[in-house]
């Protein structure tokens, strides 16, 4: 079984500032993708980053970066100069495989807010 | 249409009626999901699609739950005899087949069962 955790339930953040919002996960997969969603007030999940398990470098994405720690099971996202439109609440999740279409395992999110 | 598609945007429904929720996927993803999210919760797992059958139903709740996708495209989650507990947002996403890639998501539909 997999399993996300999400400490935070909520961040507030000073405009342009660097947050790190953390991710622990639980897998007995040799083989597993990690993810980042962003869902904005309007519902829809947005996919922000992905890193998998035999990538050796962390993933970047623009202002997004994943900071990908194998050993202690952590997958925390990092967003760098932030802005009011970040304001959302920030899912991560888990796969099964690095190549499939297994089913996507969410954490409970952090609900982060941006301070002007 | 460029995106996940999902209809009705919101529906109110009384106990123990029968609705049905559709999702339209990107064009050419084999693959179709549905997840329901709870107020406060992350979307949880209710089946997956690969093309016209169900790889995976491990997430339906109960017998009550039940979803189609005959023709490999649009996809049905109908659910009878609804109760208080399955008011939520019901979330479709589609994907590519067998490459590492991200599940695009639609807006979904808030269900209200009153």
């Amino acid at each position: 079984a997999q399993k996300i955790t999400q400490t935070q339930p909520g961040m507030f953040v000073q405009e342009k500032e660097a947050v790190t919002l953390d991710c622990t996960y639980d897998t007995s997969d040799q083989s597993y993708g990690l993810f980042w969603y962003k869902q904005p007030s309007s519902g829809e999940m947005i996919f922000l980053i992905y890193q998998g398990s035999y990538d050796e470098q962390n993933a970047t994405e623009g202002r997004y970066s994943l900071n990908f720690q194998k050993a202690r099971k952590s997958a925390n996202l990092v967003i760098s100069a932030s802005q009011l439109g970040d304001s959302a609440m920030y899912f991560c999740a888990m796969r099964g495989s690095n190549f499939g279409n297994e089913k996507l395992t969410f954490g409970t999110g952090t609900r982060l807010t941006i301070i002007p | 249409g460029a995106g996940v598609s999902q209809t009705p945007s919101n529906k109110v429904t009384e106990k123990g009626k029968y609705v049905e929720l559709r999702c339209d996927p990107i064009s050419g993803h084999t693959a179709l999901y549905w997840y329901r999210q709870s107020l406060g919760q992350g979307p949880e797992f209710l089946i997956y699609f690969q093309g016209t059958g169900a790889a995976d139903d491990s997430g339906l709740p109960n017998d009550r739950f039940f979803a189609v996708r005959p023709e490999g495209s649009v996809s049905t989650l109908k659910i009878q005899r609804t109760e208080r507990g399955d008011s939520a947002v019901y979330l479709c996403a589609s994907s590519l087949t067998g490459v590492p890639t991200e599940a695009f998501f639609g807006q979904g539909t808030r269900l209200t069962v009153v």
